[in-house]
């Protein structure tokens, strides 16, 4: 069965500071990788994918995600957060099969 | 460009009322559709999903069903709610591809009283 975990359900940052959320999966076969971001009461909006290629992707808002095979990791990062991107964020993972997994989801807080 | 269009984005009912929430998607065609559950504001469940017209995947059993009468059109229905049927739904649809992430609608956020 397929997985994914984030294991932190708070991450804390300064305003102007790299920002890292974790996330790690666990899959049989080649996995699809995705980050979304939800703000209160929204739908979640799709931020970055991993499919192949280069590990690390670039996606929306300045975010990019490094995929890790060995780690079987994809940490979404930005060099500098904003107080703007304070909100909910979910990892999820899907393989050929074509079944979807997200994770429990990260909450961020920028402070400014 | 593609929309996704869900509503009521509020909605309180009474224990054993009746439920029907709709999504339609605007800008494409046989798009497989979606819809989940979040609970307390986390993780989301996967409710139904479908790949085409009257063709309906449950992931959960539950006290909820959902149709698709037309390609671009998603239903979720209850018949009787009970208090746990309280939460957020979402619907979402992406286009048939294992490469392509998923569109949100803005959500219903649904209290059972």
């Amino acid at each position: 069965a397929q997985s994914v975990a984030q294991p932190e359900d708070q991450v804390n940052v300064a305003e102007g500071n790299p920002l890292t959320v974790k996330c790690t999966y666990s899959v049989s076969g080649n996995p699809y990788l995705f980050w979304y971001v939800q703000y209160p009461n929204r739908g979640l909006q799709f931020l970055l994918k991993y499919i192949t290629g280069d590990n690390l992707v670039k996606g929306s808002y300045g975010f990019e995600a490094e995929f890790n095979k060995s780690q079987t990791s994809f940490h979404l990062k930005k060099p500098s957060a904003l107080v703007s991107d304070s909100a909910l964020y979910f990892c999820a993972v899907r393989t050929t099969a074509g079944k979807s997994t997200f994770g429990d989801g990260t909450t961020l807080t920028v402070k400014p | 460009s593609q929309t996704i269009h869900q509503w009521p984005a509020t909605l309180v009912q009474p224990v054993g009322s009746p439920l029907s929430l709709e999504c339609t998607v605007e800008g494409t065609s046989n798009p497989n559709l979606y819809w989940y559950r979040q609970a307390a504001g986390r993780g989301l469940q996967l409710l139904f999903y479908s790949v085409g017209i009257g063709q309906i995947s449950s992931e959960v059993p539950q006290n909820l069903s959902a149709s698709r009468p037309q390609d671009r059109q998603f239903i979720l229905s209850s018949k009787k709610l009970l208090l746990s049927d309280s939460g957020f739904y979402l619907c979402a649809w992406r286009p048939p591809g294992q490469g392509n992430g998923y569109t949100f609608g803005s959500g219903t956020r649904l209290t059972v009283v």
